[in-house]
């Protein structure tokens, strides 16, 4: 059982579409990150939610916590977006995190 | 410069070879944590340390130890190496006590493989 569901698994977009990947979990938390890992391997903290929205730049993270739910939109996609895009949790009881399994996105000019 | 380093970057050794992958970061972080990735798996957390001495087992914690002696250093322990500890392998760290909203740094990870 996964404690974080990630959809789609795999996007392909056009240069300029918007893009949207979601996050579903199932445990209560006190966080959730949104991670990206170029295709080099190197991972970076793009967003890190407990409510609400946040915006930066052209990537914007919105969280609903009674529905578990979390998106992240990517406005006007560029080919130097393509790369991996993380959910992750940190569980509110004991600060472990869970990870969703990756939305591997590819913007074509 | 802020970051996190982790050493060696690549390993290739054989089953039963105690080895040890080092973690170290400059920011007086009070989190660190030890992940791996695997292919359909995604990232999974091995051990994580809110504090020096203080460290807590993670989703997969079999096969490996820890230690939090200093709070700059999280070394990753493998005593007895199998080829299914085989992975890339992440230390990273944050703060802690300044709220959750706090950014994970990763060092830039190790593979290894175990024949």
């Amino acid at each position: 059982k996964n404690e974080v569901e990630q959809s789609p698994q795999n996007l392909t977009a056009q240069e300029g579409e918007f893009i949207t990947i979601n996050c579903s979990y199932s445990v209560g938390i006190s966080a959730l990150h949104w991670l990206q890992q170029h295709p080099g391997g190197g991972i970076v903290s793009l967003f890190m939610l407990s409510s609400g929205k946040k915006k930066h730049g052209r990537l914007i993270a919105t969280i609903n916590i009674q529905e578990k739910h979390s998106s992240l939109h990517i406005t006007a996609s560029h080919p130097r977006d393509s790369a991996v895009y993380i959910c992750a949790v940190i569980k509110r009881v004991g600060n472990q995190f869970y990870f969703g399994t990756g939305t591997s996105l590819t913007v074509i000019p | 410069e802020a970051q996190v380093t982790q050493n060696p970057r690549y390993l290739i050794t054989v089953t039963g070879k105690k080895l040890t992958v080092t973690c170290s970061q400059n920011m007086n972080h009070e989190y660190m944590s030890w992940y791996r990735q695997d292919p359909g798996l995604g990232l999974r957390q091995i051990y994580y340390s809110m504090n020096v001495e203080v460290t807590d087992k993670g989703d997969v914690p079999e096969g490996y130890k820890v230690s939090r002696k200093e709070k700059r250093n999280f070394p990753l322990i493998l005593e007895s190496p199998s080829p299914n500890q085989t992975s890339l392998y992440f230390c990273a760290s944050s703060f802690l006590y300044r709220g959750p909203n706090q950014p994970q740094h990763f060092g830039d990870g190790t593979r290894l493989s175990i024949l």
